[in-house]
């Protein structure tokens, strides 16, 4: 398929465990975005890439939050030691330049944390 | 403290009739804006967007009209479709280019 994909789809950890969600963005796109959607809400962005460079990560909530995209395609939110409250569907997007470009949202990893 | 707002968690409408979901923000200094369409359990889709430097884009049954003046924007669906019923989210583009500050939602109902 051509658009975004997202692994896993569903994600239960226990509290305190790390987890790591993988992003797969469309093929030459140089932008790629994670976003936290709690619950009602409307996404919120976390992270920002332009090819492998993390160019905007003021979104992250705490150092508990980690993501990389170190050749420029794939990228991984890594969550450690996860809390409740790290609740929520994370996700991904890419666009093909910054900025104005349209971003594709990938369909989510929910994440509930028990 | 959220910088788009859509007050209207939920909205119905007939079919064929139209449907306008409404959104406000707070910052200025934001000159893009977008309107995204969400199913359960995909990720959002692009529906339309507009720049500040216009008040109205239209693209077929959508039309997104910004009144910079104050600082609302409005989704126009005409005429309506039971398709439609989805989840809409508007965003608005941050002053760095990288952030995108996105509404609660409005879930539509369209009734057939």
């Amino acid at each position: 398929g051509a658009g975004v994909s997202q692994s896993p789809r569903y994600k239960v950890a226990k509290r305190g465990q790390d987890v790591a969600l993988r992003c797969d963005p469309i093929s030459g796109h140089v932008s790629l975005f994670w976003y936290q959607q709690a619950l009602g809400q409307g996404p919120e962005f976390l992270t920002y890439f332009q090819n492998e460079a993390q160019l905007d990560k003021s979104g992250l909530p705490s150092d508990r939050f980690f993501a990389e995209r170190p050749e420029g395609s794939v990228s991984t939110l890594k969550i450690q030691r996860t809390q409740q409250e790290d609740s929520a569907v994370y996700l991904c997007a890419s666009s093909l330049n910054r900025g104005l470009s349209e971003q594709y949202f990938g369909p989510g990893t929910r994440l509930t944390v028990t | 403290d959220q910088q788009v707002k859509q007050n209207s968690p939920s909205l119905s409408v007939q079919e064929g009739r139209i449907s306008i979901l409404n959104c406000d923000y707070t910052n200025s200094m934001f000159d893009y804006f977008l309107w995204y369409k969400k199913y359960p359990a995909e990720g959002p889709t692009f529906l339309i967007s507009i720049s500040s430097i216009k008040d109205k884009n239209e693209d077929g049954r959508f039309t997104v009209f910004l009144n910079k003046s104050a600082k609302h924007l409005s989704l126009h669906i005409v005429p309506s479709q039971p398709g439609d019923s989805a989840v809409y989210f508007c965003a608005a583009l941050g002053d760095t280019g990288n952030q995108f500050y996105f509404g609660t939602g409005t879930s539509l109902t369209v009734i057939p």
